[in-house]
């Protein structure tokens, strides 16, 4: 099974900052990766996939890159709305699919 | 408009089965493969499973942790997928999804929360 490990667990930001979101792989998943917000309540939402193709209506401010083993989630510069816990997944070795544990975004 | 709405959620015994359905709008059912996902409280997302849609054989495949216990199955005529869930365990107290999808999944219902405890 590939572990899926994020950084930071909380990431504190001031809207209007970066945020840099890490995933890294147990091993390489090629660019079979996705990226997910939840907000509290809420049911998940593509962002990205393929590692860096943006989902449909997911604003340019979210971009995603790596492949491999390591993989960033970058939100150029923070909106209120973006505060959430962002996961992300593989799906290049199955079963399982796995997700990562999720890095909180927080306001600063 | 997509829409994916789970049901058939509550709370049941340890041991005891339970049938979630996700019905389904907005998209061709039938040409789609579905999936379930849960995430426990207060936990993040676990994949649970998923079926294929029939043109690739309508197969499934299974997370270890509910392999030979829980069984994804679909009505391409209604629109439905179920995850029937038997020998039910404490562990699989969670909120259940249906997202669609085989490998990453771009639309979510809203969940049904299963709650195991005697």
């Amino acid at each position: 099974e590939i572990v899926m490990t994020q950084s930071p667990a909380t990431l504190s930001v001031s809207p209007g900052e970066r945020a840099t979101l890490s995933c890294r792989a147990s091993q390489s998943v090629s660019s079979n990766l996705a990226w997910y917000q939840q907000k509290p309540g809420q049911t998940p939402r593509l962002l990205i996939y393929g590692a860096s193709t943006r989902a449909t209506g997911i604003p340019a401010r979210f971009s995603g890159s790596g492949s491999g083993t390591e993989f960033t989630l970058t939100i150029s510069s923070l909106q209120s709305e973006d505060f959430a816990v962002y996961y992300c997944q593989q799906y290049n070795n199955w079963p399982p699919w796995t997700f990562g544990q999720g890095t909180k975004v927080e306001i600063k | 408009e997509v829409q994916l709405v789970e049901s058939g959620g509550g709370l049941v015994q340890p041991g005891r089965s339970l049938r979630l359905s996700c019905t389904t709008s907005g998209f061709s059912f039938g040409d789609s493969a579905m999936s379930w996902v849960r995430q426990a409280p207060g936990k993040g997302l676990e994949w649970v499973g998923f079926i294929r849609s029939k043109a690739y054989g309508g197969t499934t495949e299974y997370a270890a942790s509910v392999k030979g216990r829980f069984t994804i199955s679909r009505d391409d005529f209604k629109s439905i997928a179920y995850l029937q869930m038997n020998s039910l365990k404490t562990e699989d107290t969670a909120m259940y999804y249906c997202p669609r999808g085989i490998d990453y999944f771009d639309y979510w219902g809203q969940g049904t929360l299963v709650t195991v405890s005697s």
